[in-house]
């Protein structure tokens, strides 16, 4: 059974840090892994989407990275701003003919000014 | 087309009462997913629908759970006789099979509480 864990659960540091989230998951076998991020009270916005023949992906200032063998996901958080301020998810998909994403519990990052 | 739309935005209900919510997907996805989500915690999956089709339903989806996308546009989530442990937030999302996995979009949900 797939599961996934996302270490911290929550993080905070001040503006214009570098930062690191990670995501681990049990099965290597894994179709794709998203990250998604979630402000308070809404929904789930898609950042970044990696196949799992793909070791990275970069929009902007985030960078995720997958290491299939080791079961983990970094996404990486350049020159940290406030608007940062969210939980973010990551979840993986275990093949191509499910429709399920399984998500980890998510890290809630504060980016003080 | 603004997104995912979900309605209501909040239900508090008695326990035993039913309540149905419903999720307007983007007009051109013909997927359309349900995950339920309580706080602190992430996502879990509930049912899966390509088109009118309801492909996929968890083991969480217990009898009292149903969910229904008649013509392969809008869906509906009903619970029956809610219980305590039904209060959580009940997500939609929606994506397109042409975009693989791509274009994924949540609605903000329906916040359940059941006093």
């Amino acid at each position: 059974k797939q599961e996934v864990t996302q270490i911290p659960a929550a993080l905070s540091v001040p503006e214009g840090e570098n930062l690191v989230l990670n995501c681990s998951f049990t099965d290597s076998a894994i179709y794709n892994l998203q990250w998604f991020r979630q402000d308070p009270g809404k929904g789930l916005t898609s950042l970044l989407l990696i196949q799992s023949s793909q070791r990275e992906q970069t929009s902007g200032r985030l960078n995720a990275s997958l290491d299939k063998s080791s079961g983990r996901s970094t996404l990486y958080i350049a020159a940290s701003q406030p608007g940062d301020s969210a939980t973010y998810l990551c979840a993986v998909k275990n093949s191509s003919n499910t429709g399920k994403l399984i998500f980890g519990q998510g890290t809630t990052l504060q980016v003080k000014p | 087309d603004t997104g995912v739309s979900q309605n209501p935005r909040h239900k508090i209900t008695k326990r035993g009462q039913n309540v149905t919510f419903r999720c307007d997907p983007i007009s051109e996805h013909n997927r359309l997913y349900w995950y339920r989500q309580t706080l602190g915690q992430g996502p879990e999956f509930l049912t899966y629908f390509q088109n009118e089709a309801q492909l996929e339903k968890s083991r969480l989806l217990s009898d009292r759970f149903s969910a229904e996308r008649p013509k392969g546009s809008f869906s509906t989530l009903e619970i029956q006789r809610t219980e305590q442990g039904d209060s959580a937030m009940y997500l939609c999302a929606s994506s397109s099979s042409g975009a693989g996995d791509y274009g994924y979009t949540f609605g903000s949900g329906t916040r359940l509480t059941v006093v």
